[in-house]
């Protein structure tokens, strides 16, 4: 199983729909961060969380709001799905606690979105 | 202005060639550096970091100018299996990682 785990991996929804894209995991990481991947514009941060009371608005938090529910747990909610919105979206994590520390970011398998 | 600006390619060379890729970074400031991979509707993975001391892993080596703000990643004697995307990220004091847009590497038979 995947230590980073997307749901849907896959959704295809019309403008104006509530969207919830999930992400958990099973790494014990602290920070959790949501990405999308446009071509051309490479991963844009959406938002990012540094433990379960931090939430933070990244370039592009507009149109997007998240929830973390647990350590393990963060949610990214499109609350009015526009078609501009259609992307690869990517959680990913990372491990600021531990005494290894690399910087590495560990990412899902993504979560393509189409608005139509 | 961008954080990270890379050449997006493609860039297609055969078997066995050497292969170059840069990256510019526009904040002085910058804290980390990495190399990250990205096969076809895949997601990213980390391929190496970049120390200002410059460092190898096998055929891949990084090397990082802080006066002139760029990093580069050098892939010697490529193989059919180097085809991706090259990823170049930076990370500033708060901690958040900006992407490049990637550089396309096919590796021809």
């Amino acid at each position: 199983d995947a230590d980073v785990t997307q749901t849907p991996r896959n959704r295809i929804t019309k403008t104006g729909k509530r969207i919830m894209l999930e992400c958990s995991q099973t790494k014990g990481h602290d920070r959790m961060y949501w990405y999308r991947q446009d071509p051309g514009l490479g991963l844009r941060l959406i938002y990012y969380s540094f433990d379960v009371k931090d939430i933070n608005k990244g370039e592009i938090s507009d149109g997007y709001s998240v929830s973390r529910q647990a350590q393990a747990k963060f949610s990214l909610s499109l609350e009015s799905a526009i078609p501009n919105q259609t992307a690869l979206y990517f959680c990913a994590t990372s491990d600021m606690t531990s005494g290894a520390y690399t910087g590495e970011l560990f990412f899902g398998e993504g979560s393509r979105l189409t608005v139509l | 202005r961008k954080e990270v600006e890379q050449d997006p390619g493609p860039f297609n060379v055969p078997e066995g060639a050497t292969v170059a890729f840069n990256c510019t970074y526009s904040n002085s400031a910058s804290q980390s550096f990495f190399w990250y991979r990205q096969d076809c509707r895949k997601e990213p993975k980390l391929l190496m970091s970049v120390y200002s001391s410059g460092n190898e892993d096998g055929r891949f080596t990084a090397q990082l100018n802080r006066a002139s703000q760029y990093i580069s990643l050098l892939i010697r004697d490529s193989k059919l299996s180097d085809s991706a995307t090259y990823l170049c990220v930076v990370t500033n004091t708060g901690n958040q990682f900006y992407f490049g847009t990637g550089t396309s590497l096919t590796v021809i038979p």
